[in-house]
């Protein structure tokens, strides 16, 4: 099993610019999150998705739409890139639906990350 | 705004000392995790603590829940260098997870 993946590992993008970022599970896992991680901040919460067909913001979700594409996967995506969106993108997923982002207490299980750079 | 601050933020220790890491908040938090983060990952659960005034060993690592459940530490006895990473205390809040600053541990054969 893989676990979460994420694609690309790495990307530059010039201001302006779109691109989405992938993330798919094998886990069976109902809610799937994006993070990102800056220095010094930990990570934040930009978009979650309870359960299958259904999302919601976060704590940073000015400048990105997400869509769930189905029950294994969950993209992000950044239609006018800016500089402010350098980071490096987590995507995670737990097992338990419910209310919000936390229903439940289950462990929530992170992919690698994509490491983006916006000139 | 529900906030939590680590300290130290950065942590450079020789292998075999002892060390503790803060995270520290004035919300209440109905549930604390601690995960671990190497360069190029992504964060992994260590441990998720529950009733105020709990503690929770994992080896050579004690994890303390504060009894009014504003804060918690981490102490890692007799340091390895396989310690080392990023270590990030997150609580659960209202509808999410808020993750602490972060502290960032060295520790050096």
């Amino acid at each position: 099993n893989a676990g979460v993946t994420q694609t690309p590992k790495f990307q530059v993008l010039k201001t302006g610019q779109s691109m989405t970022l992938q993330c798919a599970q094998d886990m069976n896992h109902n809610s799937m999150y994006w993070y990102r991680q800056d220095p010094g901040m930990g990570l934040r919460l930009i978009y979650y998705s309870a359960s299958e067909g259904t999302t919601d913001k976060g704590e940073v979700p000015n400048g990105y739409n997400v869509s769930r594409l189905n029950k294994r996967e969950f993209s992000l995506r950044l239609e006018s890139a800016a500089p402010s969106q350098t980071s490096v993108y987590f995507c995670a997923t737990k097992r338990a639906g419910g209310t919000g982002a936390m229903g439940g207490t289950d462990t929530q299980y992170f992919g690698p990350g994509t490491r983006l750079t916006v000139l | 705004t529900q906030l939590l601050e680590q300290s130290p933020q950065f942590l450079s220790i020789q292998e075999g000392e002892n060390l503790t890491v803060y995270c520290n908040s004035s919300s209440v938090f109905s549930s604390l995790q601690w995960y671990r983060q190497e360069p190029g990952e992504g964060p992994v659960l260590l441990v998720t603590v529950v009733t105020g005034g709990e503690v929770k060993k994992l080896k050579r690592l004690t994890f303390q829940f504060g009894d009014a459940r504003k804060d918690s530490s981490l102490h890692i006895t007799a340091a390895q260098p396989g310690d080392t990473g990023l270590y990030l205390c997150a609580g659960r809040g209202t509808d999410k997870l808020i993750f602490g600053t972060g502290t960032r541990l060295q520790v050096f054969p």
